[in-house]
């Protein structure tokens, strides 16, 4: 069975634009889960989204939102982006919620 | 608030033990999870707790004590490629709540 993909897997924008990642769980997987990792703070919760509905939220600004389509594919955008968003993107699929499989991460670079 | 503590680092000799401590402060409680992440790369679940006890896979062992809101990830015959971060979850409410990851604690290990 395929891990969980994610592209692109590089990143580099400037102040002010905007990004899209992408996100394709695990097959049977419908729970997504969105994760920021910068050095020294460890995986910090940004939403996690179930049957294409948003079931918990992190504390993280309006700037970040994602959506969830029909076959359970992800997709997290960050708008007007600052430098502080500079990390890796991490996405985390799972079946029963207890256990969360990891992509490869987007690492994003803001220039 | 809701946290997890564990050490930012911890160092120990090829072939010896190590113990990683996490404590937690949640609003509730679900479970108690372990995962590894290797420089590079995604992190890879390890073990999962729901009840007081220790729950062994090969060279790995985790604990809990809910009543002490405190659990531990075990490594035995310690191996180079033991070297990587380890994190622990706590499921914080019920299974379809958020998970909180802790910052992380980096494991070193000498020949």
């Amino acid at each position: 069975k395929a891990g969980v993909t994610q592209t692109p897997r590089y990143l580099i924008k400037t102040r002010g634009q905007q990004v899209t990642l992408s996100c394709s769980p695990i097959s049977g997987h419908r729970s997504v889960s969105w994760y920021q990792q910068t050095p020294g703070q460890g995986l910090q919760f940004l939403f996690e989204y179930f049957s294409e509905t948003q079931r918990n939220k992190g504390n993280f600004p309006g700037r970040f939102s994602g959506r969830q389509f029909s076959n359970s594919r992800s997709e997290m955008n960050v708008s007007t982006l600052e430098l502080g968003d500079s990390a890796l993107y991490l996405c985390a699929s799972s079946l029963a919620g207890s256990e969360q499989f990891f992509g490869p991460g987007t690492r994003l670079t803001v220039l | 608030g809701q946290s997890l503590e564990q050490p930012s680092e911890v160092t120990a000799v090829e072939g010896a033990i190590v113990q990683i401590n996490c404590t937690y402060q949640t609003s509730g409680f679900y479970g108690l999870s372990w995962y590894q992440q290797h420089d590079g790369g995604a992190p890879t679940f390890l073990s999962y707790n729901a009840l007081d006890g220790l729950e062994e896979t090969g060279r790995f062992s985790s604990f809990l004590s809910r009543s002490d809101s405190y659990g531990y990830l075990l490594l035995q015959e310690l191996q180079m490629k033991d070297s990587a971060s380890y994190f622990c979850a706590v499921s914080p409410g019920n299974r379809d709540d958020k998970i909180i990851f802790g910052k992380g604690t980096r494991l070193h290990i000498l020949p």
